[in-house]
This record gives structure tokens, C-alpha cells and sequence, in this order.
């Protein structure tokens, strides 16, 4: 079965702080892709990072950072100096193939993070 | 990465009618997908959006609840048919390439009274 948990629901930090959102993933592929995605308070889901299941190597982009380790299926995202602009709902998906052979994103719950000024 | 938009942006809708959202992406793109987001939740597949063929759809969807049409490469629309308070939520069209990144249209707020 295909899964994604993230066990945090709400997070809230105040400004400046680091912060790490977990995503746990669960699938039977030797291939797959991960994602991030966040979700501001307008609705949009904006793409954050795609990491195939090959490249175990940590990416960093400014204040964002992810550190996927398949060994205990993990893809975790760290906000460095965190800004309240990075408040939104934080959505880990994986890529996984459908019934029908097509392939889909499977979402976790979500992580609403909040950041206090 | 395609850009994707999505109308409307939102709406009102009386109980036993229906809605047609509209997804248009500025390229080619190979997959189409609906999604819903019911109020405070993650995100659920519906269906994916075949072009010139039926959609398929996820289970616990169904066609004639939830009809879909992709007449080419660039262009969806799904229809919330005979509407209920439950069909409230955020409705999302993704698209991209298979095997790359998918992005979102902004998604329509459905609110059915």
C-alpha cells in the first residue's frame, strides 16, 4: 500500500526559529518521487521539490533544506530563520502508479505551520 | 513548469444543481488530474482526465457524479452534477509530464447551500 503520515498536524514557532516537518512514506516501488507542497492561506498548492528515489542527496534552496534518507523512508523539510510568510498548510506526496497504470499523487494530512511575529 | 488556470475561482451553488470548472494549461501536457479538498483535509484524487477518451476514475468517484471531459492536450473541465451541502470543498486541476512535477491551478471554493 502506498502511504504518506505526517504525524504533526499544527506547528507553531516564532519568527527566526527553525522548524522541521516530517513526512514518512510507505510504498512497495523501488521507484518513486516525492514532493512538497505548500498551501498559503489564498488555496494555491505551490510545488516545492521533487526528489526521485535515487538521489539520497540533501538539497538546500535558500532557507529551505530536505533531508530524504530511504533507510527509514523519511523525506523531512527544515525552514531555517523562519519568516511569517512561510505560514501555510505543508502537503508531502507520493508519486505512486494507480490501478489502472496511470500514475497519481498520494497527499499526507498536511502540516499547518504557523509562525508568530 | 506548465501554468495552470482555473475558473472559476469560486461559488455559491444552489442544492440540486450542477457545476462545471474549467482547467486550462498554457502547454501540452500529457497527465490531467481533478482533486478535492474537502474543508480542513489533504487532498483526494478523483479522477484522472484522459484525452479523447473517458476519464478514470478513483474509487469512491464516479462518473456520473463527477463527469469529465479532456478534448486535447491543454484543456479539462470537471462537473459537480446534482450538488449537495457534502460537495462542498476546493476543487484542483494539476497537470504536467509523466515522471516530472505536477503543478496546481488555484482551485475553486464550492459552497453549495
Amino acid at each position: 500500500a502506498q502511504k504518506v503520515t505526517q504525524a504533526q498536524t499544527e506547528i507553531s514557532v516564532v519568527e527566526k526559529e527553525d522548524v522541521t516537518l516530517d513526512c514518512v512514506y510507505e510504498t512497495r516501488d523501488t521507484t518513486y518521487y516525492l514532493f512538497w507542497y505548500k498551501q498559503p492561506p489564498s488555496g494555491e498548492l505551490v510545488f516545492l521539490i521533487r526528489r526521485n528515489s535515487f538521489d539520497e542527496q540533501n538539497e538546500i534552496s535558500g532557507r529551505y533544506s530536505w533531508n530524504f534518507q530511504k533507510s527509514t523512508s523519511s523525506f523531512n523539510f527544515t525552514i531555517t530563520a523562519s519568516q511569517v510568510v512561510d505560514s501555510a498548510v505543508y502537503f508531502c506526496a507520493l508519486r505512486v502508479l494507480s490501478n489502472f497504470g496511470n500514475e497519481k499523487l498520494t497527499f499526507g494530512t498536511g502540516t499547518r505551520l504557523t509562525i508568530i511575529p | 513548469s506548465a501554468v495552470i488556470s482555473q475558473k472559476p475561482s469560486r461559488d455559491i451553488c444552489q442544492r440540486g444543481t450542477s457545476l462545471t470548472i474549467q482547467c486550462q494549461v498554457d502547454s501540452q501536457v500529457t497527465m490531467m488530474f481533478w482533486y478535492r479538498q474537502q474543508p480542513g483535509q489533504s487532498l483526494t484524487l478523483i479522477a484522472t482526465a484522459n484525452q479523447g477518451s473517458e476519464a478514470t476514475y478513483e474509487s469512491g468517484f464516479v462518473i456520473d457524479k463527477f463527469p469529465i471531459s479532456r478534448p486535447n492536450l491543454t484543456f479539462s473541465t470537471l462537473t459537480v452534477s446534482n450538488m449537495s451541502p457534502e460537495d462542498s470543498s476546493i476543487y484542483l486541476c494539476s497537470a504536467g509530464r509523466q515522471g516530472f512535477g505536477y503543478t496546481f491551478g488555484s482551485g475553486t471554493r464550492l459552497t453549495v447551500v
